[in-house]
């Protein structure tokens, strides 16, 4: 299977903790791309990390990149209650197609 | 209106009924997924559709059948489904280019099929 797959399944943290989770691949990829889902609605596109890439900031986002492991994080630093989602990894393969595939989401909760 | 646009946001239908969901992307992007996404599973990608052209049919049971009129709209017809078809049924569109595919999804269908 091309799908991604997160680490942990859910995590529960305090208020002002930082978060990280963590995604395994398994076949050569374009870039990675992490993506957050609040409750029963759409994705939210957060960032993309090429292949060529190691690692990528974005606000309180902070992306890794091991194409030699097939394994990708994303920290998420001094955590808000608002940033309770689910958060989910998908890879871009190196077809030229821009079909996605997407993990089962790492369950975030961040506890006011 | 922005982004992209998913009407209705919740239907429940029977197993005989045929009803059809919409999607709308006001972005200008020329491609455009159904994707569903079933508790505790990963996202699972239904259509494709580039310039208009279905590019990617993942082994979906013919009670779903797509459309795509134009490069802004997106409908998924649904007819004699079952109740294991209840999920929440997304929509992305994106722009085609070689390395960058940011998807934007609208807000989602849940289905609840009775």
């Amino acid at each position: 299977s091309q799908q991604g797959e997160e680490d942990p399944q859910a995590l529960s943290i305090q208020e002002g903790e930082n978060a990280t989770m963590n995604c395994s691949y398994k076949t050569s990829i374009n870039n990675l791309q992490w993506y957050r889902q609040n409750s029963g609605r759409g994705l939210v596109h957060l960032i993309l990390i090429r292949s060529n890439e190691r690692e990528k900031h974005s606000g309180r986002l902070r992306v890794t990149l091991d194409t030699s492991k097939k394994s990708s994080s994303l920290l998420i630093t001094a955590s808000r209650a608002a940033d309770t989602a689910s958060y989910f990894c998908a890879t871009g393969d190196q077809t030229g197609a821009n079909n996605l595939f997407f993990g089962t989401g790492t369950r975030l909760t961040v506890i006011p | 209106e922005t982004g992209v646009t998913q009407t209705p946001r919740h239907l429940v239908m029977g197993m005989t009924n045929k009803k059809s969901l919409k999607c709308e992307q006001h972005l200008g992007h020329n491609a455009m997924y159904w994707y569903k996404q079933s508790a505790k599973k990963p996202l699972e990608l239904m259509f494709v559709y580039s310039l208009e052209e279905r590019v990617e049919n993942n082994s979906v049971p013919s009670r779903f059948s797509p459309e795509c009129p134009n490069s802004s709209h997106l409908f998924l017809h649904l007819h004699t489904l079952q109740p294991e078809d209840s999920a929440l049924y997304l929509c992305a569109s994106s722009q085609e280019e070689w390395d960058y595919n940011e998807q934007f999804f609208g807000p989602g269908t849940r289905l609840t099929v009775l």
